[in-house]
């Protein structure tokens, strides 16, 4: 079983929609990352959270410590936000979830 | 300029080769880092490096040594190539992890494929 788990593995939305994907993990952990990775394949770093919430544009990521959950929510969503978000928590090094696909249809 | 780059992009080799990609960052960070993202897109860390310490995934084949000759430079060599070591290698660096919280910037990977 993987120490991260995220939730849906695909997403179809259209353009405008707010969205919401969700990573669970297993382990005690200092900080989570949330990872975008384009369809050429190039990945940035969206957030970093060790507690709270963030926002920067139109994401916003939470974390729930004690429950062991994250969230990132799109809001107005477009095409150009079509990637996979990748969830990733660090307990002495980083662990990665399977990543959730979204597309965004005009 | 960019910040954390890979050479070469596309490697296309036979089984039983040895081969080595490149990784240099000029981000001035302490920390590289190896990953494999194989067909599903799973990322999996194979090693973190900084001028003190190598931490090894021990699920990593030990045909797979990261070498680096500086700071700036960590390279994987890869010996006695295999069918199940394609997938596409990332690069990364950061300042120390502490933590985890250091932002990670990735290079642009390596898209390896074994015949």
């Amino acid at each position: 079983k993987n120490e991260v788990e995220q939730s849906p593995q695909n997403l179809t939305a259209q353009e405008g929609e707010f969205i919401t994907i969700n990573c669970s993990y297993s382990v005690g952990i200092s900080a989570l990352h949330w990872l975008q990775q384009h369809p050429g394949g190039g990945i940035v770093s969206l957030f970093m959270l060790s507690s709270g919430k963030k926002k920067h544009g139109r994401l916003i990521a939470t974390i729930n410590i004690q429950e062991k959950h994250s969230s990132l929510h799109i809001t107005a969503s477009h095409p150009r936000d079509s990637a996979v978000y990748i969830c990733a928590v660090y307990r002495n090094q980083f662990y990665f979830g399977t990543g959730t696909s979204l597309t965004v249809i005009p | 300029d960019t910040a954390v780059s890979q050479t070469p992009k596309y490697l296309v080799t036979q089984m039983g080769n040895d081969k080595s990609i490149k990784c240099e960052q000029n981000l001035g960070h302490d920390t590289m880092y190896w990953y494999k993202q194989d067909s599903k897109k799973f990322l999996k860390i194979m090693f973190s490096y900084n001028n003190k310490e190598l931490i090894i995934n021990e699920t990593v084949p030990n045909r797979f040594s990261p070498k680096s000759p500086d700071k700036a430079h960590l390279n994987l060599h890869i010996n006695s190539l295999e069918l199940g070591d394609s997938a596409v290698y990332f690069c990364a660096s950061s300042q120390w992890p502490d933590q985890g919280n250091n932002e990670q910037f990735f290079g642009p990977g390596t898209r390896l494929t074994v015949l």
